[in-house]
């Protein structure tokens, strides 16, 4: 069965970076893109950005005017989304989620991974 | 950019039929997706590509899209239902992916 696995919790100062790991299992890496998204305390999900797993070409959301860097490591079966100079307005969940379908959804996602931003 | 637009909240009696919508430009030229999500939880697919229902998802899962507004019908609504709504499209013209605000169904 298909599995995306996230990292755990992380607190990081104003300023830091944050790096939020996705190990997928249950299907074939690299056939299928994977995407991020987060969602702010009782705010709606925003979609960041994604990662084509198998040629690694990535895309992310104007939104984050650069901060957002995607990337994947085959070998592992891993996606990353490392999100920099973070700020209070930065603390949410972030999930990962798997690319299906033309035009895109997201038919499977990870359990989530809470990055919350505080001095 | 293109934006999608949901109610807040929809209220509906146990074994009653819920209707959520979602509004966009011209949405019923775009494939909408629905995504269920209970508190503390991930979200989870229930309808795409309009009207289609993953493995899994009850027969009382529906979906429509026409003009400017795509729906989502949950019949027989259950206690279980309860959960926030939402919508999503792929913005092509962004080459993007775009939610709706969510919607909260409250089972009375």
């Amino acid at each position: 069965q298909v599995q995306l696995v996230q990292s755990g919790a992380e607190v990081k100062k104003p300023g830091a970076s944050v790096k939020v790991s996705c190990k997928a299992s249950g299907y074939t890496f690299t056939n299928y893109a994977m995407h991020w998204v987060r969602q702010a305390p009782g705010q709606r999900l925003e979609w960041m950005g994604w990662i084509n797993a198998g040629n690694g070409n990535t895309k992310s959301s104007q939104n984050f005017q650069g901060r957002v860097t995607i990337t994947r490591d085959t070998s592992a079966s891993t996606a990353y989304m490392e999100l920099s100079s973070l700020t209070s307005e930065d603390t949410a969940v972030y999930y990962c989620a798997r690319e299906e379908g033309s035009p895109y959804y997201f038919d499977y996602w990870g359990q989530g991974a809470l990055v919350t931003v505080s001095s | 950019s293109y934006v999608l637009t949901q109610p807040p909240s929809v209220s509906v009696a146990p074994g009653k039929t819920a209707r959520i919508t979602c509004g966009g430009n011209n949405i019923g030229s775009k494939s909408v997706h629905w995504y269920q999500q209970k508190p503390g939880q991930a979200p989870v697919l229930v309808i795409y590509y309009d009207s289609d229902r993953p493995s899994g998802i009850p027969e009382r899962f529906s979906g429509s899209n026409s003009g400017n507004t795509a729906t989502l019908t949950i019949s027989r609504v259950e206690a279980g239902d309860e959960a926030d709504y939402y919508c999503q499209v792929w913005d092509s013209s962004s080459d993007r992916g775009v939610f709706g605000g969510g919607t909260k169904l409250t089972v009375l």
